[in-house]
C-alpha cells in the first residue's frame, strides 16, 4: 500500500471549515483513498473514501487531486465534536490481506471555541 | 443492531496469565481484524479473517492467537500475558468489498503486570 504523509497536528475555529491534506504521491491507479477519524479513547470512525471522484457525505467531504497525489478532507463546520485525530489510508483495492488498515499517525485536529 | 461489541472493556492481567478478548458483530460482515494501539501510536494489525474458518496473520501477531468458527465471532486469544501486550486492543469488521468502511469497537484496555 502506498505511504501517506500528514502534519502532525492542526488547529481550527469552531464553525470554521477545517482542511486536512494529505499526501499520497506514490500512490497506484487501483488504490482507494480512505479516511477515519480516533476521538480520545474511542474506537476508530469511519469517515469517507473514494478512488478518483471528490465525495461528499453527510460528515464531510473528500477532494483529490486530478493526478490522485494528495487529498484534503474537508469538514464543512467543524464543531467542538470534531476535535480527533484524522488518518489518512491508501488501501489497495481487492481481497485477502488487501482488507487491512495500515495506520500512520494521523493529523490531531483541534478544534478550538 | 448493536455493531461491533468488544468485552471485557478493562482487564489486568498478572504476567503468564491467558484470557480471551471477545468481539461479535451482528451486521453479517465477512471481514473482521484485530488492531492494538499503543500509546502515541496509530493501530498496529495483529490477526484478520476473511470469512468463517479463515484466519491470517498481521503486522504483529506474536503472542495472540485467533480462531473464526462463526460469522459474528473472533476472539483474540493471549496464551501467556506479558506486559509488552499492554495495549488497547481494537476489533473490527467490514463487508469486504472496496466501497465500505469498517465498523470499529469500542476497545478493551488491558494491562499486564
Amino acid at each position: 500500500d502506498a505511504k501517506t504523509t500528514q502534519p502532525t497536528s492542526m488547529d481550527c475555529a469552531e464553525g470554521r471549515a477545517a482542511n486536512l491534506p494529505c499526501n499520497h504521491s506514490t500512490i497506484s491507479g487501483n488504490e482507494y483513498v480512505y479516511w477515519y477519524r480516533q476521538i480520545h479513547s474511542q474506537g476508530p470512525q469511519y469517515i469517507i473514501h473514494g478512488l478518483k471522484n471528490n465525495e461528499t457525505n453527510e460528515m464531510a467531504s473528500l477532494i483529490i487531486t486530478e493526478d490522485r497525489k494528495s487529498s484534503t478532507l474537508i469538514l464543512p463546520h467543524a464543531t467542538l465534536r470534531d476535535t480527533a485525530v484524522y488518518y489518512c489510508i491508501v488501501r489497495v483495492a481487492g481481497g485477502g490481506s488487501n482488507y487491512k488498515l495500515t495506520f500512520g499517525k494521523g493529523t490531531l485536529l483541534t478544534v478550538n471555541p | 443492531n448493536a455493531g461491533v461489541t468488544q468485552t471485557p472493556k478493562f482487564q489486568v492481567l498478572k504476567t503468564g496469565q491467558s484470557m480471551t478478548l471477545q468481539c461479535a458483530q451482528d451486521m453479517n460482515h465477512e471481514y473482521m481484524s484485530w488492531y492494538r494501539q499503543d500509546p502515541g501510536m496509530g493501530l498496529r494489525l495483529i490477526h484478520y479473517s476473511v470469512g468463517a474458518g479463515i484466519t491470517d496473520q498481521g503486522e504483529v501477531p506474536n503472542g495472540y492467537n485467533v480462531s473464526r468458527s462463526t460469522t459474528e465471532d473472533f476472539p483474540l486469544r493471549l496464551l501467556s500475558a506479558a506486559p509488552s501486550q499492554t495495549s488497547v486492543y481494537f476489533c473490527a469488521s467490514t463487508a469486504g468489498a472496496n466501497n465500505y468502511g469498517y465498523t470499529f469497537g469500542s476497545g478493551t484496555r488491558l494491562t499486564v503486570v
